[in-house]
This record gives structure tokens, sequence and C-alpha cells, in this order.
């Protein structure tokens, strides 16, 4: 049974631009969700689909969205890039919802900002 | 809110070593879920084990151990007689167990290094 896929795994763009960054859960998971990683900040929730609709969001500004497609696949996407997201992304996928399910991470994605 | 700490930034050991690993959370919830993962330097965080609120009792798996006690709110973690492949940065977790989603708290880590 494949895992939780993450496209791209490394990535570096330059300050303001956008990115967009791919994620497929195992297969017959329903819930998403994505999680930031820093040296300084540590991880940290940014959000959570579950059948294509945004059930938490972290405290994060809006530059940072997500989306869930039918099929559970999920996109996010960062705006206007700053320094400070630079940072390893990492997508998470449980099996159904509401809560207390094992959550299974990705490899995540390397996005350098300079 | 909830909170987890994990008071050990870094613990280095000699290989066949035991270690244990601290875990200390906080949350007012009466329901919720602990994890244990587990990150090499590939970045990819490794499912260890997750365990609910409701059961104290201990685990083994090889040569994994964990220790739940709610009267302290500690989770810990031990490896028995490790191993230069367990060196690694392992995270605690918790999530609440009230149908609102499976949203974790991490701790801030610990970083095992094993020496042969």
């Amino acid at each position: 049974k494949a895992g939780v896929t993450q496209t791209p795994r490394y990535l570096i763009k330059t300050r303001g631009q956008q990115v967009t960054l791919s994620c497929s859960p195992i297969s017959g998971h329903r819930s998403v969700s994505w999680y930031q990683q820093t040296p300084g900040q540590g991880l940290q929730f940014l959000f959570e689909y579950f059948s294509e609709t945004q059930r938490n969001k972290g405290n994060f500004p809006g530059r940072f969205s997500g989306r869930q497609f039918s099929n559970s696949r999920s996109e996010m996407n960062v705006s206007t890039l700053e320094l400070g997201d630079s940072a390893l992304y990492l997508c998470a996928s449980s099996p159904r919802g509401p809560s207390g399910n094992t959550i299974y991470f990705g490899e995540g994605s390397w996005l350098t900002v300079v | 809110a909830q909170k987890v700490t994990q008071a050990q930034t870094e613990i280095s050991v000699v290989e066949k070593e035991d270690v244990t690993l601290d875990c200390v959370y906080e949350t007012r919830d009466t329901t919720y879920y602990l994890f244990w993962y587990k990150q090499p330097p590939s970045g990819e965080l490794v499912f260890l084990i997750r365990r609910n609120s409701f059961d104290e009792q201990n685990e083994i798996s090889g040569r994994y151990s964990w220790n739940f006690q709610k009267s302290t709110s500690s989770f810990n973690f031990t490896i028995t007689a490790s191993q230069v492949v367990d060196s690694a940065v392992y995270f605690c977790a918790l999530t609440l167990n009230n149908n609102a989603g499976n949203m974790l708290t991490f701790g801030g880590g610990t970083r095992l290094m094993v020496k042969p």
C-alpha cells in the first residue's frame, strides 16, 4: 500500500513568488492535513481538509491556503513568498473523521525562499 | 489549548545503551490521543505509536516501549539496547478526541544520537 506522496520534494523560489505543493493521501484516507516545520517554530499545524472542506485552520496568514479534491488529493498554496516561509512542509493523511485516527505523514516538500 | 513538552532537546548515547525520551503534555480535555513519531534526516515523520487516554497500559514493541501515566501527564518512550539506526529526531504529539478533526500538537522534539 503506497504511503502519503508529496511533490515536489525540493524547490527553490524567489521572494514574492507563489508556490503550490501537492499531496496524495494513502488510498482510502479522506482527511488530509498540512504542517510547517522550521528550526525556530518546530512543527506547526496549517490546516486540515476532510471531504473537500476545510475542517481546521492553524494560526497562519491568509497567504497560506489549501484545497482538497474529490479524490482526496490536496494542494496547498503560499502566495507572495517571504524568506521566513522557507521550511519543510509535511502532508499527513488519516483514514476518516471525526478524530482520534492514526495520522500518517509523507516525506515532505523542502521549500527554500531566496 | 494543548501543549506538549519534550524537555530533552538532544541526547547522545553509545550503542547498546538504553535511553528514555520524556514527554509531558497539558490538556483540559479528558479524551485524547498521544503519538510518537520518528524523523530521520530524510524528513518523513514515521509513525511509532498511538495511545488512547483511556488506555494506560504500557506497551512494548521489540526494543521500543512506552510508559503512559495520566497522573503525571507523561508519555515516555524507551529504546532498549539502542542502535545507530535509532539516531533521529523523535516527536511526541497530542490530538483531542472531540470529533473536531485530526489536528496534532507537537512537542519540540528530541534529537537522539547513537554512537557506535
